[in-house]
């Protein structure tokens, strides 16, 4: 299974909303659909599991959804701190986890 | 809150074997919960390499499964990857995470692996 994250940059002004975009290749099953953030010079910070359920301590301007084989991260109210590369990450079978390429949000 | 470091030599050499640690903290590792190592590369990037379950359990990402071993020892709280006849395309960060529902939630901060003479 292929994850597809378009485009590979976008650019925001923090107050705005982006929404981040994730095509599976498969069906993803149950809605196993995860997404992270990074910033350069850490790990992957889970945002995002099961498609739209937020993770521990994750602000509520964060929000996922999925729409057939489009999943989408979106944003609200940009935060100078959310400029970051986001990943998806989709649970299958083998192997287990895959991830998509990333966004990069930068400032404009 | 469960706390993962990674450990291990930064340098590998060309065909040899890499070799990682996970100390787990905060967290028995005895817990109903699979762990799991990641990689990262600018060429790949980010690559799931397997998984471990507390009872000795384990997946492992096809494409390297002829080269990968995850062991687990639940006295010491740790993990550990081992990865044989590394090549340069091994070079890259190296994570240790606690899986969660479907996903990778808690991971260590990563180690730098590089593989060269």
């Amino acid at each position: 299974s292929v994850l597809t994250q378009s485009p590979g940059t976008l650019s925001f002004s923090p107050g705005e909303r982006a929404t981040l975009s994730c095509r599976t290749s498969q069906s993803v099953g149950n809605n196993y659909l995860a997404w992270y953030q990074q910033k350069p010079g850490r790990a992957p910070r889970l945002l995002i599991f099961g498609a739209s359920t937020r993770a521990t301590g994750i602000p509520d301007r964060f929000s996922g959804s999925r729409s057939g084989a489009d999943f989408t991260l979106t944003i609200n109210r940009l935060e100078p701190e959310d400029f970051a590369v986001y990943y998806c990450q989709q649970y299958g079978t083998s192997p287990m986890y895959t991830f998509g390429q990333g966004t990069r949000l930068e400032i404009k | 809150q469960v706390q993962l470091q990674e450990s291990g030599p930064g340098l590998v050499r060309p065909s040899g074997t890499l070799s990682l640690t996970c100390a787990v903290s905060g967290l028995s590792i005895n817990n109903n919960n699979w762990w799991s190592w990641v990689r990262q590369s600018p060429e790949k990037g980010l690559e799931w390499i397997g998984e471990i379950y507390h009872t000795g359990g384990t997946h492992y990402n096809p494409s390297l499964k002829s080269r990968v071993t995850i062991s687990l020892d639940n006295f010491r709280s740790q993990f550990s990857l081992k990865l044989t006849s590394v090549t340069a395309a091994d070079t890259a960060i190296y994570y240790c995470a606690k899986n969660g529902a479907w996903c990778l939630e808690s991971w260590g901060r990563g180690t730098q692996v590089t593989v060269s003479s």
